[in-house]
């Protein structure tokens, strides 16, 4: 049993590039978050789904896109990065009001 | 703004003393959850409380729920050096959308 699987584990982007990073979850796990967490902070919700099909706003969604067509996976994609953008990002997945299982995490520098 | 601010932001303690961490929210919630994260790592489920209880307990930890005050507290007893992380919690809330989002944190430091 995988859990939660992020994909890459670290990235280092230039300016204006795009990436998409996935996150994988075997759990049949119907809610998906994508975090970002900068340095000596929490966690700032990007986007969700509670479903597939399904996509939300988190806090801080802009500079971000998302799409969950598959309910194992949920995508978060960076259409040009920006230094910004340069953080550790978390996806985790919840089967509705229990606790939320991890990714071990991306850290995506943007140069 | 983010739900749940944490307070302290920092505590520094010797092993065997308790570490009380706080945490308040803004809006109603199903439940407030801790997560344990070491550094550069993951999160780490700790603990649940849902908003009807007021109370639970799992081994060193004892978090408390005060819907009233919206806030909660995690103790952990008889702290030890491998204790050393920084701890979240988290609010899970149907307002404006179910999600669960997270406070900025306490980073605890046990000195052994």
């Amino acid at each position: 049993n995988a859990g939660v699987t992020q994909t890459p584990k670290f990235r280092v982007l230039k300016t204006g590039q795009s990436m998409t990073l996935l996150c994988a979850q075997d759990m049949n796990h119907e809610y998906m978050y994508w975090y970002r967490q900068d340095p000596g902070m929490g966690l700032r919700l990007i986007h969700y789904s509670v479903g597939e099909g399904t996509t939300a706003k988190g806090e801080v969604p802009d500079g971000y896109n998302v799409s969950r067509l598959k309910k194992q996976n949920f995508l978060l994609g960076l259409e040009s990065a920006a230094p910004s953008q340069t953080s550790v990002y978390f996806c985790a997945s919840i089967q509705g009001q229990g606790e939320a299982f991890f990714g071990q995490g991306t850290r995506l520098t943007v140069v | 703004s983010q739900q749940g601010e944490e307070d302290p932001q920092a505590l520094s303690i010797q092993e065997g003393e308790n570490a009380t961490m706080n945490c308040s929210y803004k809006t109603s919630i199903n439940n407030l959850q801790w997560y344990r994260q070491n550094s550069g790592r993951g999160l780490v489920h700790l603990i649940l409380i849902r908003s009807n209880e007021r109370e639970k307990h799992s081994g060193r930890l004892r978090v408390t729920l005060d819907t009233s005050k919206k806030s909660s507290s995690l103790l952990i007893t008889a702290s030890r050096a491998a204790d050393t992380a920084s701890y979240f919690c988290a609010t899970e809330t149907n307002t404006g959308g179910f999600k669960t989002i997270f406070g900025a944190g306490t980073r605890l430091f046990v000195k052994a």
